[in-house]
């Protein structure tokens, strides 16, 4: 099994509709990531989590919401989707008393239409 | 805020030549972090630098980061078909760990 797993993996849905989209770890790391990745502007950072307790806006927040459930699992929901919401969106999970770097899912590819 | 630009966006090679990709942050960076994104796949960790001027090695792949702890680069030596995907470099924003990607350099490597 993936260390990080997000679900679904790819999704279409309509401008208006709520969507959440779910990501889990077993790596056992306090710290989730949620990024945005858009053609030639890389990754940009929505939400971060540093723990269960601690929930915190990104670069780029607006539009999105969050929710930390346990230490393992931590979603990203749109409220109100949007057609510029469309983009490929990646969990991640890092260790700050390690010198690896983020682990990051699969990703879930989002089309709003 | 900060911001981390990469040169080139995309580069073709023929395999066998050399690579490199640069990365310039706006501000004096704590560590530098370096990763690679298959087409179709996610982003995985390379490597990590944090000393001034540092320079590591992965095989054909050369990290060095630079003395004023604002630009890094990647150089792949004799390019290979398996290179191809796209480098992205990252470094810390403000504290805790949240990184700033940058915008990434895509390579190609024809036959």
């Amino acid at each position: 099994d993936a260390d990080v797993t997000q679900t679904p993996r790819n999704r279409i849905t309509k401008t208006g509709k709520r969507i959440m989209l779910e990501c889990s770890q077993t790596k056992g790391h306090d710290r989730m990531y949620w990024y945005r990745q858009d053609p030639g502007l890389g990754l940009r950072l929505i939400y971060y989590s540093f723990d269960v307790k601690d929930i915190n806006k990104g670069e780029i927040s607006d539009g999105y919401s969050v929710s930390r459930q346990a230490q393992a699992k931590f979603s990203l929901s749109l409220e109100s989707a949007i057609p510029n919401q469309t983009a490929l969106y990646f969990c991640a999970t890092s260790d700050p008393r390690s010198t690896y770097g983020y682990t990051f899912g699969s990703g879930t590819r989002l089309t709003v239409v | 805020g900060q911001q981390v630009m990469q040169i080139p966006q995309y580069q073709h090679v023929q395999e066998g030549e050399d690579f490199t990709t640069y990365c310039n942050s706006s501000t004096t960076l704590s560590n530098i972090q370096w990763y690679k994104q298959r087409p179709g796949g996610h982003p995985v960790f390379l490597i990590q630098l944090v000393k001034s001027g540092e320079v590591k090695k992965q095989k054909r792949l050369t990290f060095q980061f630079g003395e004023a702890k604002k630009n890094s680069s990647l150089h792949i030596t004799a390019t290979q078909t398996t290179d191809v995907g796209t480098y992205f470099c990252a470094g810390p924003r403000g504290g805790g760990n949240k990184l700033t990607f940058g915008t990434g350099t895509q390579l190609k490597v024809e036959l």
